[in-house]
This record gives C-alpha cells, structure tokens and sequence, in this order.
C-alpha cells in the first residue's frame, strides 16, 4: 500500500529540546515536502526536497533543518524549538513530473 | 513574496445549494494551481490546472484557471453535508518548480 508514514504522531517537548520529526514514503517519489499548518494562515511550507541531496527553502524555513541522504526519507529538525513552532506539520510527496501530492498523517507538536 | 489569497474564508450553505469558492495567485514562475480538500486530517488531493480556461471536473466539483486575470474557482454543485471540510488553494513555481504556496483556505459548512 502507498503511504507517507510520519513519527511521532504527537509530541510534548520543552523549548530548547532538539527533536527530529521523521517521514518515510514507499512510493519512490523523488519529491518530498514539510508544511506547517496554523490556525488563520493555512499551510506554509517549510522545506523541499526535489531529489536526493537536494533541499531548498519554502516560505518559512527558520528554526528548522532537513536532510535527504536516502529518496525514502524526509526528516524535519528542531535544533532549539520554541513555543512558536507549536503546530500541526505534514509531510508531502509526489513524483516529479506531477503536482499531485500525497500527504502523511500529520504531526501535532507543542512546545512549551 | 509569492501569495495566494482565498474568498470567502467561511461560508455556510444547506444541501443543495451551489457555491463557487474563489482563489487568486501571485506566484514566481507560477506553473499550476491546485485544489486540496481537508477534513478532520490531512488534506486530499481535488485538482490540478495548468491550462487557462480549460474546466477540470470529478462528479459534482469543478474547477477553472483564467491565467491572465490569476485567479481560479472551484464550484460544487448540489452541495452535500459530506462536502463539510476546508478548501486549500495552492500555487505551484519557483525556481525549480518546488515551491507550494497555499491560501489559508475556505470553511465550507453544509447543513442538512
């Protein structure tokens, strides 16, 4: 079955905490995405990745990294969280050539 | 900055009823405009336009681009409750195409 799995699923950390947020899909898409989603401003994208080894910024990307050593995995990280990055984030894939993208099940993490 | 703008922002009907969403775009070598609905998760895939006034349409929903005026609509027609959910807009570009811009998006509420 095709998925965009994502761990954790709910988080509780304290500021200043470093945390990995991981996404892993099985559809050997070359593209993956991490968005943040607020109340009000929709979703904004964090960072993308259009193929291994290649990451670029989206519209909100401070206070967070990401690395693509392998097409299957996306990880998101907090090196120093802060209550300001308490949100919903969803990580996203899709083939290359489509804009069609398949969303994980999001991960809720508040910050304290 | 690239932008997308979304209208209304809620909008509460019954069944039945027709509504046009609208979604207007500013984005840097913009390559297509897409619809996403979201209920209580995360948000599934309605359409993707590349094309100006050519009308994409699954069932009761429809969607057209007009690329010169930067704008789409997204039309249900005899609304149902299950329509109840969140309609995001999102604008494809940048450099490499990477780049998603969404609308904070409409609240569609059906009642019975």
């Amino acid at each position: 079955e095709a998925q965009v799995t994502q761990n954790p699923r709910y988080l509780i950390t304290v500021t200043g905490k470093k945390l990995t947020v991981t996404c892993s899909q099985n559809m050997n898409h070359e593209y993956m995405s991490w968005y943040r989603q607020d109340p009000g401003l929709g979703l904004r994208q964090i960072y993308y990745s259009m193929n291994v080894e290649v990451t670029d910024k989206g519209d909100v990307p401070e206070g967070y990294k990401v690395s693509r050593k392998e097409k299957r995995n996306f990880p998101l990280i907090l090196e120093s969280p802060s209550p300001n990055q308490t949100s919903l984030y969803f990580c996203a894939t899709r083939t290359g050539a489509s804009y069609e993208q398949y969303f994980g099940p999001g991960t809720r993490l508040t910050v304290t | 900055e690239d932008k997308v703008v979304q209208s209304p922002l809620s909008l509460v009907v019954h069944e039945g009823d027709t509504v046009t969403l609208n979604c207007s775009y500013e984005v840097t070598n913009f390559r297509s405009l897409l619809w996403y609905k979201q209920e209580k998760k995360a948000p599934t895939f309605l359409f993707m336009l590349t094309s100006s006034g050519i009308e994409k349409k699954s069932g009761r929903l429809s969607s057209i681009l007009d690329k010169k005026e930067l704008f789409s609509i997204l039309n249900i027609t005899a609304t149902q409750t299950g329509d109840s959910a969140v309609y995001l807009c999102a604008g494809a570009g940048g450099t490499s195409y990477g780049k998603l811009t969404f609308g904070q998006g409409t609240i569609l509420t059906v009642h019975p």
